[in-house]
């Protein structure tokens, strides 16, 4: 298996510009997670999808950033307009719900950096 | 609501010595516990996870944590460190299985030759 896909690895953008995050999760899971990481704040969950279908976006810092599943082999995290305070390494997760082993699966991370 | 504290940002020890990394949790319910690794550039990895089958948890690379609810500690132990353990390792805690996990503010370990 591949693991968790996350596309681009890095990122560097102007400050006022969209961005997009993409995420292939392991075949065959159910769950997705978005997580944001940074020094000051550690790990962060902004997002998580149960078969396609948001569950809790309690964590996503503002309108600015919306998060999609299309369907069970995609996620994007978008960031409209962006700032430089959303500068971090934002990784997907992904797990099966109900399996017997439901441990979470990370991707390497897309590092962000907002100039 | 569930939460975790890891006691000490960083810690070293001396290669061959013992690894101790502190973890203690909140929670209203018996908890779902893990210890996940980070090297660098990397993703999270899983380390152990506690499911109230056994205190005592055994992990990859030698790692084991044991499950204290009377202190509510979930403390990551390794008897040798070697270099390659330099990381960082994050407790986490989950109210069920498939529940989201929330994590600690992890604990970099470095090991010193």
């Amino acid at each position: 298996d591949a693991g968790v896909i996350q596309s681009p690895r890095h990122e560097v953008t102007e400050m006022g510009q969209e961005v997009t995050l993409r995420c292939k999760p392991i075949s065959g899971h159910n769950s997705l997670f978005w997580y944001r990481q940074t020094m000051m704040r550690g790990l962060e969950l902004l997002i998580y999808f149960n078969n396609n279908v948001p569950i809790d976006d309690s964590g996503m810092p503002e309108d600015r950033f919306s998060a999609k599943m299309p369907n069970a082999s995609f996620s994007t995290l978008k960031i409209q307009p962006s700032e430089p305070r959303d500068s971090a390494v934002y990784f997907c997760a992904s797990s099966l719900r109900g399996g017997s082993s439901y441990e979470q699966y990370f991707g390497p991370g897309t590092r962000l950096t907002v100039t | 609501a569930q939460s975790v504290t890891q006691l000490g940002s960083h810690v070293s020890v001396s290669e061959g010595a013992l690894v101790l990394l502190r973890c203690n949790y909140s929670s209203s319910v018996p908890p779902y516990l893990f210890w996940y690794v980070q090297y660098p550039n990397q993703g999270l990895q899983l380390l152990l996870k506690y499911t109230s089958a056994a205190t005592l948890v055994k992990g990859i690379n030698g790692f084991e944590a044991e499950f204290k609810k009377s202190e509510t500690s979930f403390h990551l132990t390794k008897p040798s460190a070697h270099m390659s353990d330099a990381a960082e390792y994050f407790c986490a805690v989950s109210l069920n299985r498939d529940d989201k996990i929330i994590f600690g503010k992890g604990t970099r370990l470095h090991i010193l030759p």
